[in-house]
């Protein structure tokens, strides 16, 4: 069963960069047409997509998000990652690493999740 | 970008109450729509994709309907674990996605 786990910083300071990694178990990062993405959450908010990556590498984001996004993936260590720049208050989330799922006739939706993860941005 | 709209943004009901949620695409995307639960301090978990098909393990008082523009979220007899939020997310611009900006369903 696949399974994602977030991990990395709980607090950062403004002006400085987010970074989270997913840890994927039950599964391999590398599987052909696989994506793989984030997606974040506000305390009391709902739901933003952030970006995903596909298995070849290619790479997708928000626009709203302003060229500060970046993900990447290891697939030595399977594992994907996030790094935000330039963080405010205003990207004080939950964070969840997910997976796209091809449900088939090109109906895709995000299963499973991670647990997410709270980051704070705070000096 | 493709921008989704739900409403109510709050409902309020009671067991064994059919509710129904709605959920609105700035332009047409087919069938490609999702729904999620989300209770809190969970994540959420999907419930439908393609607008009207029922994950697995889903129960059966849950339905969806719809296609272009407008979709439906549809709970035939709530029971008191549906008490929770309610996203509506398109795939159609896949990879690119948006969701609803959620629906709380509380007694």
């Amino acid at each position: 069963q696949l399974q994602l786990q977030e991990s990395g910083p709980r607090l950062v300071k403004p002006s400085e960069t987010l970074s989270l990694t997913c840890i994927v178990s039950g599964g391999s990062l590398g599987t052909s047409s696989y994506y793989w993405g984030w997606i974040r959450q506000p305390p009391g908010k709902g739901l933003e997509w952030i970006g995903s990556i596909y298995y070849s590498g290619s790479t997708h984001y928000n626009a709203s998000l302003n060229n500060r996004v970046t993900i990447s993936q290891d697939r030595s260590k399977n594992q994907f990652s996030l790094k935000l720049t330039s963080v405010t208050a205003a990207d004080t989330a939950v964070y969840y690493c997910v997976r796209p799922h091809d449900f088939g006739s090109g109906y895709r939706g995000f299963d499973p999740w991670g647990q997410g993860t709270l980051v704070t941005v705070s000096s | 970008d493709i921008q989704m709209t739900q409403s109510p943004s709050s409902l309020s009901a009671s067991v064994g109450d059919r509710v129904t949620i709605t959920c609105r695409a700035s332009e047409t995307i087919n069938r490609y729509l999702n729904w999620y639960q989300q209770k809190p301090g969970r994540a959420p978990k999907i419930l439908i994709y393609g607008a009207s098909i029922l994950q697995n393990g889903v129960p059966s008082r849950f339905s969806g309907s719809g296609s272009g523009t407008e979709f439906t979220l549809t709970i035939s007899s709530l029971q008191p674990e549906d008490f929770a939020t309610y996203y509506c997310q398109q795939s159609y611009s896949n990879p690119l996605h948006t969701f609803g900006q959620g629906t709380r369903l509380e007694v």
